[in-house]
């Protein structure tokens, strides 16, 4: 089936560091979401990206969607602690209306004073 | 504020008993998915509904998992027998899908299941 990889498993970094994680896809995705999950919660949806080379930012965050459509990226600029749990990308295929999510493995982000 | 409810938030249960969880997707979406959590495994799909119809239960291991959407406001999973290796968290996600369009999955809170 259908993978999306994603790289670091997990990353610690000191506060005010900036982090990035990266999600690859072996085939192109239709499109791409991010989502969030705190220790101890569930995944909440960051932001979804739908064209090729598409950019997007939400404060502190950059999202950016690979030209091939195959890759995409979230950066965090100057970390703070309230950024710490673990980020998913959630790759879609877009096989006929069946179209369904396939998340990452996550990167796992700890930030300490 | 709407979300995705899901009960009960914890079970712990004994191996061979049947488990059944619940989730009531956000009102007026079409689109209900079941995941599951492990460490090892990360986040899993198991089935998902569209308009209550099963769409994609390829996820799930059909002998003893099984998905239903008796109506719009209810998705069950239940599980028998249950084993210890079943234990994990168990999302319900809803969302709306219009089209060719893919849309946000809002996430319950969750379901922690262990099974003894």
């Amino acid at each position: 089936g259908q993978q999306v990889m994603q790289i670091p498993q997990y990353q610690h970094v000191q506060e005010g560091e900036d982090f990035t994680t990266y999600c690859n896809s072996s085939t192109t995705l239709s499109n791409i979401q991010w989502y969030k999950q705190r220790p101890g919660g569930h995944p909440v949806f960051l932001i979804q990206l739908v064209k090729s080379g598409e950019v997007k930012k939400q404060k502190r965050l950059t999202f950016q969607f690979g030209e091939a459509k195959k890759n995409s990226s979230l950066h965090i600029t100057a970390t703070q602690t309230t950024d710490v749990g673990t980020y998913f990308c959630a790759g879609d295929w877009r096989t006929g209306t069946a179209s369904k999510l396939t998340f990452g493995t996550g990167t796992r982000l700890q930030v300490t004073l | 504020d709407a979300r995705v409810t899901q009960t009960p938030r914890h079970k712990v249960t004994e191996m061979g008993q049947e488990v059944t969880m619940r989730c009531q997707p956000i009102l007026g979406h079409n689109t209900v998915f079941w995941y599951r959590q492990t460490m090892m495994q990360g986040l899993e799909l198991l089935a998902y509904f569209r308009n209550r119809a099963p769409l994609d239960d390829s996820g799930m291991p059909k002998d003893r998992f099984s998905a239903e959407m008796p109506d719009a406001t209810l998705a069950t999973l239940k599980i028998q027998p249950s084993e210890p290796r079943d234990s994990a968290v168990y999302f319900c996600a809803s969302g709306l899908v219009s089209g060719a369009i893919t849309d946000t999955q809002y996430f319950g809170p969750g379901t922690r299941l262990t099974v003894l």
